[in-house]
This record gives C-alpha cells, sequence and structure tokens, in this order.
C-alpha cells in the first residue's frame, strides 16, 4: 500500500489565484513529519514546507500553506498568490520513526504536476 | 545554509564504462546521504542510505555490487554505477542529512545517459 498519495497528477491554476495540492499518507507511527518539495524542470528539489505530527497549529511559509488534518491523515499544500514561477512538480513527502539505517528516510508521492496559466 | 553540491550535473557515455557521482555537503556535516533514482515523470525512489564511515544500506531490489556507494568523510558520499547500460539512464540525486530527525538537503541531480 502506498505511504503517500497524490491523487491529482495534473493540475492548472490560474495567475495570482490560490490553489491546493493534496496528500494522504499512511502511517501507524504517532511520530512523523510531512514535507513538502518544488522539483522544477530543472530538476533540483527545493524544500517548502515541514510540518511535525504534534504540530498544533498549521504550518507556514511565506506564500505557502500546509493544511494540516491529522485525523484525516491529511497534508495539503495551499498555494497563495501562484506565480508563474511556482509552474512545477510537487512533492508530498513523509518521514517516520527511525528506520534502522542510520537516519529517518523519506518516501515520497507521486506527485503533482502544476502549470500557472497567465 | 544547507548547501549540498552534486557533481556531474549530466554524463552521457557509452555502455560499459563505469561513471561516479559526487554529493558534498558544502557548509555542513552530513552524517548520513541518501541516494535517489527518478525516472521520467516518476518520483524519487530511494536507493540506499549511507552513514559516514560505515557500509551503506540499500533498499531492496537496488544491486549493491552495480551502485557502489562510498562515504568515507562528513562531506563526501559518491555513487558509483559500474559498467553502465542503458537501463541505468536515470536522474539520480543525493541528499545530505546532520543525522537523526535533521532534515534532508537535495543536490541539484545528475541526469546519467548511456548510450
Amino acid at each position: 500500500a502506498q505511504k503517500i498519495t497524490q491523487t491529482q497528477p495534473g493540475m492548472f491554476v490560474q495567475e495570482k489565484e490560490a490553489v491546493t495540492l493534496d496528500c494522504t499518507y499512511d502511517t501507524s507511527d504517532q511520530s512523523y513529519g510531512l514535507f513538502w518539495y518544488k522539483q522544477p524542470s530543472s530538476g533540483e528539489m527545493i524544500f517548502l514546507i515541514y510540518q511535525g505530527s504534534y504540530d498544533e497549529q498549521n504550518a507556514t511559509e511565506g506564500r505557502y500553506s500546509l493544511n494540516f488534518q491529522k485525523a484525516r491523515k491529511s497534508a495539503n499544500l495551499v498555494i497563495s498568490a501562484s506565480q508563474l514561477g511556482d509552474s512545477a512538480m510537487y512533492f508530498c513527502a513523509m518521514r517516520e520513526a527511525y528506520s534502522g539505517a542510520g537516519s529517518y528516510q523519506l518516501t515520497f508521492g507521486k506527485g503533482t504536476k502544476l502549470s500557472v496559466i497567465p | 545554509g544547507a548547501v549540498v553540491s552534486q557533481h556531474p550535473s549530466w554524463v552521457i557515455c557509452k555502455s560499459g564504462t563505469s561513471v561516479k557521482i559526487e554529493c558534498r555537503s558544502l557548509d555542513f556535516q552530513a552524517t548520513t546521504m541518501f541516494w535517489y533514482r527518478q525516472f521520467p515523470k516518476q518520483s524519487l525512489m530511494l536507493m540506499a542510505t549511507s552513514n559516514e564511515g560505515s557500509k551503506a544500506t540499500y533498499e531492496q531490489g537496488v544491486e549493491k555490487d552495480k551502485f557502489l556507494i562510498n562515504h568515507a568523510s562528513l562531506t563526501l558520499s559518491t555513487l558509483t554505477v559500474t559498467s553502465a547500460h542503458p537501463e541505468d539512464s536515470s536522474f539520480y540525486i543525493c541528499s545530505a542529512s546532520r543525522g537523526g530527525i535533521q532534515p534532508q538537503h537535495f543536490g541539484d541531480g545528475t541526469r546519467l545517459s548511456i548510450l
């Protein structure tokens, strides 16, 4: 079973509008972390935002906010005031408890391709 | 900041050659480094986790003898694709962490094309 599910392969949004990218996760751990990364066509992975499982407040970073609904196991990314430069792949990722391999591994979703329309 | 440099960014080589990719943490000591592979329009798949001074832990299905990982120092890990074949063509990306729950910082990736 997938641990991270991103149900939207592609999304379109008008410039200056807000957009929500969906992410649901599956874990039995009590302590975990959720991340969102942006990957432009050039390939680099750009960290956007982080939410810890014990954080009571939704994380925000500039135009990015994370709508964390723990009971639903969802961690949707909201981008406000979309810009043309926001066009990219967006990946949701989860870090669970210690993996035994020496550190905490990330599991990535399949990604959502966001296209911002002028 | 936490800068990770990955080199080379692009490699094209003939089938049968070995290719080495370097991952360096420039401004922090990386206890742990991770190597991922990404096929076009797909997600990142973890290949192995590498801790400084010890053998890498490979994910299921990843050939240890094919993808040699060395993490000899706290700032450098290398991935060597041995006797590369066209099916090894992919985007390889590393990340580095100070360890524990510290976040992973990614390099810019290496596009490998085997002819």
